[in-house]
């Protein structure tokens, strides 16, 4: 069935080193994508969206990458920050149906 | 501006007993999105209300309702409670729905005992 899922349950990398968190899709008629941040104990928090219309989209300190070939979702954190530490989830959409990925868990070290 | 509020933070409720849980949307947001969120499920869509309609519905049994006031204030319940409830319940409010940028609330953390 359509899914949408992450390659890597957990991420460690090093303070003011980049971070990239994949996600995969298998849903080709999905045409909005978005990324999301929950820290430990609060809600998730919109990080950038990209539709199907576009490869690449770029935020402050973030970009997130769709290669609609393969199907692959991903998002770039550039110099990470202990603050960036935190689950990072994919959601995939079709009509306002909203589906979502398991989470990344980004642990960056100092 | 005030972010998305969640009433209450924390809830016991018993098996079989209803609970109803509120949501207040940033100012001028008309889009009120529910979501459940468990460690064995993740994140799963409940219902997005609009205007006071439910817009989209997600795959969730009859249990699970809600509704939008015309303040653009949601409440969402459920009845006859289930052990497999117990859930962080979060709600998003945004201008235009689902797939523009939405803001989170805090979340109710649901536990049916």
């Amino acid at each position: 069935g359509e899914s949408v899922g992450l390659h890597l349950p957990t991420l460690s990398v090093q303070e003011g080193d980049n971070s990239i968190i994949n996600c995969a899709y298998s849903n080709s008629a999905s045409d909005y994508f978005i990324w999301y941040k929950q820290e430990s104990g609060k809600g998730p928090q919109f990080i950038i969206d990209i539709r199907s219309n576009m490869d690449k989209r770029q935020g402050q300190r973030v970009t997130v990458l769709l290669n609609k070939t393969v199907k692959h979702l991903s998002l770039q954190i550039a110099a990470t920050q202990p603050g960036d530490s935190a689950v990072y989830f994919c959601a995939e959409s079709r009509n306002n149906d909203m589906r979502f990925g398991a989470g990344t868990r980004l642990t960056v070290k100092p | 501006k005030a972010g998305v509020t969640q009433t209450p933070r924390y809830l016991i409720k018993t098996r079989g007993q209803q609970v109803t849980l509120s949501c207040s949307p940033i100012s001028g947001h008309r889009s009120v999105s529910w979501y459940q969120q468990t460690p064995g499920q993740g994140l799963q869509f409940l219902f997005e209300y609009f205007s006071e309609t439910q817009r989209n519905k997600g795959n969730f049994p009859g249990r699970f309702s809600g509704r939008q006031f015309s303040n653009s204030r949601s409440e969402m319940n459920v009845s006859t409670l289930e052990l497999g409830d117990s859930a962080l319940y979060l709600c998003a409010s945004s201008f235009q729905g689902q797939e523009s940028e939405a803001f989170f609330g805090q979340g109710t953390r649901l536990t049916v005992v």
